[in-house]
C-alpha cells in the first residue's frame, strides 16, 4: 500500500553511465516532483509535472531528463553521470487543488552513488 | 551549534523536555509554510502546516508559530520523545508554480 514508490532504492554506477530512477504514486495525485538531497541534507527541487505537463524546471543540467508517461508516473533519466550527481533523489506528489500550496507526499528516496 | 560533518544546525534535548526549532525565510511573497520530519534513511514526512493569514497552529504535541514581520517560523514539540529524533525542515511556497522550497534542516537529538 505504498503511496509514493521509487525504484531502485540504491544505485551504484560508474561515471559516464546513463541511469534511470522510476517513481509511481497510487494516491491519484495530479502533480509530481523530483527533489535532490545532497550530502548536507539540503533538499532542492528539480522538476515538477502536472498531468504529464512540465511546470517547474529548475536550473538543472540537461543531462537530467524527466519523463511522465502518465500522471501516476514520473521517471528521471540521467545521462553521462558525474561524481557530483551522487545524492539521494526524492520523488513527491500532491493533488492539484487549485491552490498554490499543500502537502507533498514523498517517496523513500533513491540513493545514487557515482564512482 | 553546528554538527561537524553534516554541517546542520543541531538541537539536543532531554526526553520529556520541550523542543523549539527555528527557521528564517527571506521571500516576502511566501504565504504557505510547512514543517517536515525526516528520519534516517527515509523520505520527509509532513508534520504541520500554516498559511500566512494565521500566526499559530496546533497539532498533536506540535505547534507552529509564524511571525511574518521578521520572517520567522518555529516548530515547538512538547514532551519530546526519542522517536522525535530526526532532521526537521521548514519549507515555504509563494508566488506561482506550486513550488515548495526547503530551508536548511535542523538535526534534533533526544537523549533518554
Amino acid at each position: 500500500d505504498t503511496a509514493v514508490s521509487q525504484t531502485p532504492k540504491y544505485l551504484v554506477t560508474q561515471m559516464g553511465n546513463d541511469k534511470s530512477i522510476k517513481c509511481e504514486q497510487n494516491l491519484g495525485h495530479d502533480t509530481m516532483y523530483w527533489y535532490k538531497q545532497d550530502s548536507k541534507k539540503f533538499l532542492k527541487i528539480m522538476f515538477s509535472y502536472n498531468n504529464k505537463e512540465l511546470i517547474i524546471n529548475e536550473t538543472v543540467p540537461n543531462r537530467f531528463s524527466p519523463k511522465s508517461p502518465d500522471k501516476a508516473h514520473l521517471n528521471l533519466h540521467i545521462n553521462s553521470l558525474e561524481l557530483g550527481d551522487s545524492a539521494v533523489y526524492f520523488c513527491a506528489s500532491r493533488p492539484w487543488t487549485g491552490e498554490k500550496d499543500g502537502e507533498l507526499f514523498f517517496g523513500e528516496g533513491s540513493r545514487l552513488t557515482v564512482l | 551549534g553546528e554538527s561537524v560533518g553534516l554541517h546542520l544546525p543541531t538541537l539536543s534535548v532531554q526526553e520529556g523536555d520541550n523542543s523549539i526549532i527555528n527557521c528564517a525565510y527571506s521571500n516576502s511573497a511566501s504565504d504557505y509554510f510547512i514543517w517536515y520530519k525526516q528520519e534516517s534513511g527515509k523520505g520527509p514526512q509532513f508534520i504541520i502546516d500554516i498559511r500566512s493569514n494565521m500566526d499559530k497552529r496546533q497539532g498533536q504535541r506540535v505547534t507552529v508559530l509564524l511571525n511574518k514581520t521578521v520572517k520567522h517560523l518555529s516548530l515547538q514539540i512538547a514532551a519530546t520523545q526519542p522517536g522525535d529524533s530526526a532532521v526537521y525542515f521548514c519549507a515555504e511556497s509563494g508566488g506561482s508554480n506550486y513550488k515548495l522550497t526547503f530551508g536548511k534542516g535542523t538535526l534534533l537529538t533526544v537523549n533518554p
